[in-house]
């Protein structure tokens, strides 16, 4: 199996752009979800399939891909996106497996 | 509304074992890949199981001939059976649906529980 490796913390202005960076070989096959969790609560979807925003999630969160590399970008980052967000794929094996997180701290 | 309710976590000793469950609503458990994640105090997420509706089961090489994962289609609930249980299985555990799309490219949890937590200590 293959590791997710994300830069442990992240941060940004309020009101500017972050992007948030996932990397592992398994990428090339599979796609990237991504979740944010908040302190105290059970993570969330923000992101699937690449590029896809669940129901509810704000269109200022997109996902992107190239090669081994997985991106969230938040544009125009609020306060309340201040929380630790991890990437998430699966290997050829069928195992799920998740990156380290980074913390985004909205400054 | 989907709703997954875990329980069954509490204090227990190494060595020993607990069985945690996951009801659903709004989903059917038979019919969806349903997983179970574990997060540690303070620590990042870590996949643990995951069950498939034709029913070919996946483990990570932590919790591999430890752990079994297992439904109940008249319940609607899913489980999460733990033995040999050891200090460094403790954590939240979080009984999520696991979605497949593209073609089999994309795998992803939509929907999560509030999580039971489970203390190994002596």
């Amino acid at each position: 199996s293959y590791q997710l490796t994300q830069d442990p913390a992240v941060s940004v202005a309020l009101g500017q752009t972050v992007r948030i960076t996932c990397q592992g070989d398994g990428l090339r096959s599979y796609y990237a979800s991504w979740y944010q969790q908040k302190s105290g609560q059970a993570p969330i979807l923000v992101i699937y399939a690449r590029d896809n925003r669940p129901s509810g999630i704000p269109d200022r969160f997109s996902g992107s891909s190239s090669g081994d590399t997985a991106s969230l970008t938040i544009t125009g980052a609020q306060a309340e996106d201040e929380a630790d967000y991890y990437c998430n794929s699966r290997d050829i094996s069928g195992n799920r497996l998740f990156g380290g997180g980074t913390k985004l701290t909205v400054l | 509304e989907v709703q997954l309710v875990e329980s069954g976590g509490g204090l227990i000793q190494p060595g020993e074992s607990l069985r945690l469950s996951c009801a659903a609503s709004g989903i059917t458990v038979s019919s969806d890949y349903m997983s179970w994640v574990r997060q540690a105090p303070g620590k990042g997420l870590e996949w643990v199981s995951t069950l498939y509706a034709g029913g070919d089961t996946y483990y990570a090489d932590s919790v591999k001939g430890r752990f079994t994962i297992s439904r109940d289609n008249p319940k609607n609930t899913l489980f999460l059976q733990m033995n040999s249980l050891r200090v460094e299985d403790t954590a939240f555990y979080y009984c999520a649906r696991d979605r497949m799309g593209v073609a089999g490219r994309a795998y992803y949890f939509d929907r999560w529980g509030q999580g039971t937590l489970v203390t190994v200590s002596s």
